[in-house]
């Protein structure tokens, strides 16, 4: 059982250049989420998904686009990538929204820099 | 959505019991208090969740007063491992929008 996994660890792109980040669970979770954490901040919600082929916009979408054609899967799209979103990139998982809310099951994170 | 406010910073030695409170003065009636603990180079991971009054588990106790303004997270004889980044989380799960906050930065010593 390898819970959240993101591929790659690590990426750095030139101003302008597209790539996707993929994101894969083995839980059978609904939910799924991507954020994005800057140095010294916390956590920021980009796009979340509450099941197979739904999406919807988080706290800082601009910029991104995502993806949920397989309930295992969520993709994360940077079109034309800009230097304001070198960050790092973490997905997760969560059984259901709750009520309560459900655990988020974090992945380890992909580190991107745009030149 | 409530936005929460944590002490940026904390130090303690090891085997002491530490305390990390959050304010959170707009939460919602639907609103839960969670919190995450994010080690340097990982995704976050849950510690404990509640609604109201006490909360334990076998790693951490919360503590919500009556008027649910504020909690405090309480971590019983810490070790340097227990050395990472704390984040208070209040949300409605309806609108699965969590705001995480800059957290508190735990440093336990020797």
């Amino acid at each position: 059982n390898a819970g959240v996994t993101q591929t790659p660890k690590f990426r750095v792109l030139k101003t302008g250049q597209s790539m996707t980040l993929l994101c894969a669970q083995d839980m059978n979770h609904e939910y799924m989420y991507w954020y994005r954490q800057d140095p010294g901040m916390g956590l920021r919600l980009i796009h979340y998904s509450v099941g197979e082929g739904t999406t919807a916009k988080g706290e800082v979408p601009d910029g991104y686009n995502v993806s949920r054609l397989k309930k295992q899967n969520f993709l994360l799209g940077l079109e034309s990538a800009a230097p304001s979103q070198t960050s790092v990139y973490f997905c997760a998982s969560s059984l259901s929204g709750g009520p309560p809310p459900d655990t988020q099951y974090f992945g380890p994170g992909t580190r991107l820099t745009v030149l | 959505l409530a936005k929460t406010t944590q002490p940026i910073s904390m130090d303690s030695y090891e085997g002491q019991e530490v305390n990390i409170t959050c304010s959170h003065n707009n939460i919602a009636t639907n609103d839960y208090i969670t919190w995450y603990q994010q080690f340097p180079s990982q995704g976050p991971r849950f510690i404990i969740q509640g609604y109201k009054t006490k909360v334990t588990n076998e790693v951490a106790s919360l503590f919500i007063p009556a008027d649910r303004k504020s909690s405090t997270l309480s971590l019983p004889r810490v070790s340097l491992s227990d050395t990472a980044v704390y984040y208070c989380l209040v949300g409605d799960p309806g609108t699965y929008k969590y705001i995480f906050g800059t957290g508190t930065r735990l440093k336990v010593l020797a």
